[in-house]
């Protein structure tokens, strides 16, 4: 159980385009969703967290306007990249927990995504 | 803001050796969980500690939490091939479902 799944695996997009990223739960509903971004080599850096019907709780330094995040329901979440740039190209990895997994609130993380900009 | 640091960022082992990742927060921490990411695939969660001092083991893996809940460590015994991933730490603070995550040691193995 606890399975969470991301669409697309891999996307290249031009520069100046947006690109949609979904996160799902497929078994569990998640009380929350987490979106990180992973540099090569490196941690995974939380860019945003984020409820259902509620406004998604950006980290310090992370543009809102850039990355549109949007919790439509328990079973998913997406995250857009408008007017992508090649600086935005990374690994962005989603996660979810849910209140069955109190007091751990272990996360699940969904596959991710390759995001690429030419 | 927290800060979690993680050394080693590299641990080279021959199979068969042992080997100790470590883990230090910048503040106190209501506890720590600890994931595995083979390369090429997604972090997996392994465990979480919470009470000062705790340690928990899981066959070759042995976790502890120190005593004043800013430090971690990740022990492995007679490494394996099976081993081979990035060990992340990550620490949560009071009242947050926020995890702040190490930079990880990436593990290899030499058979």
């Amino acid at each position: 159980g606890a399975v969470v799944s991301q669409h697309p695996s891999r996307v290249i997009c031009k520069s100046g385009t947006s690109v949609k990223i979904e996160c799902r739960s497929l078994d569990f509903q998640a009380t929350t969703m987490f979106w990180y971004r992973q540099f090569p080599k490196q941690s995974l850096m939380l860019m945003a967290t984020s409820n259902e019907g509620s406004k998604a709780t950006y980290e310090q330094g992370v543009e809102k306007d850039k990355f549109l995040i949007n919790h439509a329901s328990l079973t998913l979440s997406t995250l857009t990249v408008t007017s992508a740039h090649p600086e935005d190209s990374s690994f962005y990895i989603c996660s979810a927990t849910f209140s069955d997994r109190a007091p751990t609130y272990e996360q699940y993380f969904g596959p991710g995504t390759r995001l690429t900009v030419t | 803001g927290q800060q979690v640091m993680q050394i080693p960022q590299y641990q080279h082992v021959q199979e068969g050796e042992d080997f100790t990742t470590y883990c230090n927060s910048s503040t106190t921490l209501s506890n720590i969980q600890w994931y595995k990411q083979r390369p090429g695939g997604h972090p997996v969660f392994l465990i979480q500690l919470v009470k000062s001092g705790e340690v928990k083991k899981q066959k070759r893996l042995t976790f502890q939490f120190g005593e004043a809940k800013k430090n971690s460590s990740l022990h492995i015994t007679a490494t394996q091939t099976t081993d081979v991933g990035t060990y992340f730490c990550a620490g949560r603070v009071f009242n947050d479902y926020k995890l702040s995550f190490g930079a990880g040691t990436t593990v290899t193995v030499r058979a």
